[in-house]
This record gives structure tokens, C-alpha cells and sequence, in this order.
């Protein structure tokens, strides 16, 4: 079967950096997102990795290594908006969409 | 205006009523689809359409049914809403040219009592 892992919640500190990791297993691969999604509302794009490395976008950044099924997005300089669910999301050989289930980031002051 | 514009944005209803949520997009995008969230999971696909005489099944289509009236309007219908239904319903849209990233409308809570 097809499986998305990335941590259920996870805490931070205001001004720190917090790295979020999924690993996945899916029938091919066609390229990784992240979302975030704050509460009660909708999921918006954060990043999206088709070829292995980082790609960086002010203060978030994404890694992906496909030879070992994994992703980080990276976050720096936290701020307490960045509290939210993270959902990674890989789209497998038929172009489907396979979502983890989010992981909730917490931060503190 | 959103781009993605879903209605009701809040539904509460009882168990047998037949329910429609509607979609509605700006964007001008061919691919549209019908997820719902529940705590805990991930979004799961209801159904998929990649235009107007194209509709698809997805994961959790069983109690469902879709109708893809023009390219900008896609609902999702219920037609004997029962309590584990209760979920968060979200409508995106995605460009067949592009990477295939998804443009969330606000969201549908929906309650069945």
C-alpha cells in the first residue's frame, strides 16, 4: 500500500528553527508538496520537490532525497503565525495525490 | 474574492437529509476535485474531475455523488447524509500544465446529527 509518515505535533520556540521530516512509500513518484494549513482553514502551498536537494524560499526550506523515500521542510527565525498543521503530499506513477496526515507545530513564546 | 469559492461554509443537518455543497472558480482551471479532513488523517479524495465529461472516483467515493455542471462549478452531494459524514469538505482546482498544485476553496464544515 501507499503510505505518507510524518510526525503527529511537534513544539518550537519563537526565533528558533524546526526541522518537519516525512518519509514515504507510493507505487512511483512524480514530485513532493508541502502545505501548511492553520486551523479550520484551508491548505496552501508551501513547496514542491521533484528533484533531489533543497530548495529554499525566504525562511522555509524543503529536502528531498528520493532514493530514500524521505522529505524535511526546514523553518527558521519561528514566528508564532507559523503555528499550523504541515502536510506533506507526494503524487505517485498515476498522478495521484497521497497525503500524510499533517503534522502540528506548536510554537512558543 | 477567493478563487475557489465554496458554499455553505457551515452545514449542520440530520441523518437521511440529502445535502449539496457547491464550488465555484475564477481561476480557470480544468481539474477539480472534492477532499474531506477529519482529525487525525489525511485529506482523502471524494472525486475528481478533469472536465466537464470527465469524472472520476476517488479513495472514499461510496455515499457521495458529483456533478460538473460548466468548468467553473463542481458539487459534491450527499444524498442520505449520515453522522460519520461529519467532516471538514474542501473543493480544489489544479492546472494540467502546471506541477499539479491544488487551490483550496475555505472549506464546508459539515454536521450530521
Amino acid at each position: 500500500g501507499q503510505n505518507i509518515d510524518q510526525p503527529t505535533e511537534m513544539t518550537a520556540t519563537e526565533g528558533a528553527i524546526v526541522q518537519i521530516n516525512c518519509t514515504y512509500q507510493t507505487s512511483g513518484f512524480n514530485g513532493l508538496f508541502w502545505y501548511q494549513q492553520h486551523a479550520g482553514e484551508a491548505p496552501t502551498f508551501l513547496s514542491y520537490n521533484v528533484l533531489d536537494g533543497l530548495e529554499e524560499k525566504g525562511r522555509f526550506s524543503s529536502f528531498l532525497s528520493r532514493s530514500k523515500g524521505y522529505s524535511y521542510l526546514l523553518l527558521k527565525e519561528l514566528q508564532m503565525k507559523d503555528s499550523a498543521s504541515y502536510l506533506c503530499a507526494v503524487t505517485d506513477s498515476n498522478y495521484q495525490l497521497i497525503w500524510g496526515a499533517g503534522t502540528k507545530l506548536i510554537i512558543k513564546p | 474574492d477567493a478563487d475557489v469559492t465554496q458554499t455553505p461554509r457551515n452545514r449542520i443537518t440530520k441523518t437521511g437529509k440529502r445535502i449539496m455543497l457547491e464550488c465555484s472558480q475564477t481561476k480557470g482551471h480544468d481539474r477539480m476535485y472534492w477532499y474531506r479532513q477529519d482529525p487525525g488523517l489525511g485529506l482523502r479524495l471524494i472525486y475528481y474531475s478533469f472536465d466537464v465529461k470527465d469524472i472520476n472516483k476517488g479513495e472514499i467515493s461510496d455515499g457521495y455523488s458529483v456533478s460538473r455542471q460548466a468548468q467553473a462549478k463542481f458539487s459534491l452531494s450527499l444524498e442520505s447524509a449520515i453522522p460519520n459524514q461529519t467532516a471538514l469538505y474542501f473543493c480544489a482546482t489544479s492546472d494540467q500544465q502546471d506541477t499539479g498544485e491544488l487551490f483550496f476553496g475555505e472549506g464546508s464544515r459539515l454536521t450530521v446529527l
